[in-house]
């Protein structure tokens, strides 16, 4: 089974500034997908960032962007510019391309914004 | 409706009662799946859904877990006998369809506190 580990089980961060959330995986597996989530207090799971192992190019969406390194087996989330509405737990997530549908989480980063 | 809803939101029940968790997930999505949140921890899988297919329960940690779902609409999660290590969030997602190679986004719903005196 693949596993997935976030080292940082707190971080954090002044408003405005950049960030950066680490997570490595175990899996021999050559295709799959790798998802950052964040969860606010409000308990509900937010799709961040998504990237295909496949590709090459490190995804983007406004202020966050991974770091993949395929053979390290890594996929860290930075946040730049942040705001205080950034502060959550933030779960890396695996998820086989070719059998099961089941993400694997991470235990969790929970993310402090200081003014 | 907009997006995954579940209810209750916030259960607490006695050591082994049964209690029952509802998932409404979004229209039109085929692909249905239950996980657990323990204190501190990632989320768990539990079981998956898929159209009209067999459930995939290869996550359910005892046979008091069971979850069924009717065509693609509401799943209701059952634990029987309930005990105190089954306190935690459960949250169920849904995606359109679900399959190996999709890249379907998960959408995730509120969870539903459970707490086990």
């Amino acid at each position: 089974a693949q596993t997935v580990t976030q080292s940082q089980p707190e971080m954090s961060v002044q408003e405005a500034e950049t960030v950066t959330l680490s997570c490595t995986y175990d899996t021999s597996e050559s295709d799959y997908y790798l998802f950052w989530y964040k969860q606010p207090p409000s308990r509900q799971m937010i799709l961040v960032i998504r990237q295909e192992a496949y590709k090459q190019q490190n995804a983007t969406e406004n202020r966050f962007s991974v770091n993949f390194q395929k053979a390290a087996k890594s996929f860290s989330l930075k946040i730049s510019d942040s705001q205080l509405g950034d502060a959550a737990m933030y779960f890396c997530a695996y998820r086989s391309a070719y059998s099961g549908y089941a993400l694997n989480f991470g235990k969790g980063t929970s993310l402090l914004v200081t003014p | 409706g907009a997006g995954v809803s579940q209810s209750p939101s916030n259960k607490v029940t006695e050591k082994g009662k049964d209690v029952e968790l509802r998932c409404d997930p979004i229209s039109g999505h085929t692909a249905l799946y239950w996980y657990r949140q323990r204190l501190g921890q990632g989320l768990e899988f539990l079981i998956y859904f898929q159209g009209n297919s067999a459930p995939d329960k290869s996550g359910l940690p005892s046979d008091r877990f069971s979850a069924e779902r009717t065509g693609e609409s509401v799943s209701t999660l059952t634990i029987q006998r309930t005990q105190q290590e089954d306190s935690a969030v459960y949250l169920c997602a849904s995606s359109f369809t679900g399959t190996s190679r999709s890249t379907d986004t998960q959408y995730f719903g509120p969870g539903t506190r459970l707490t086990v005196l």
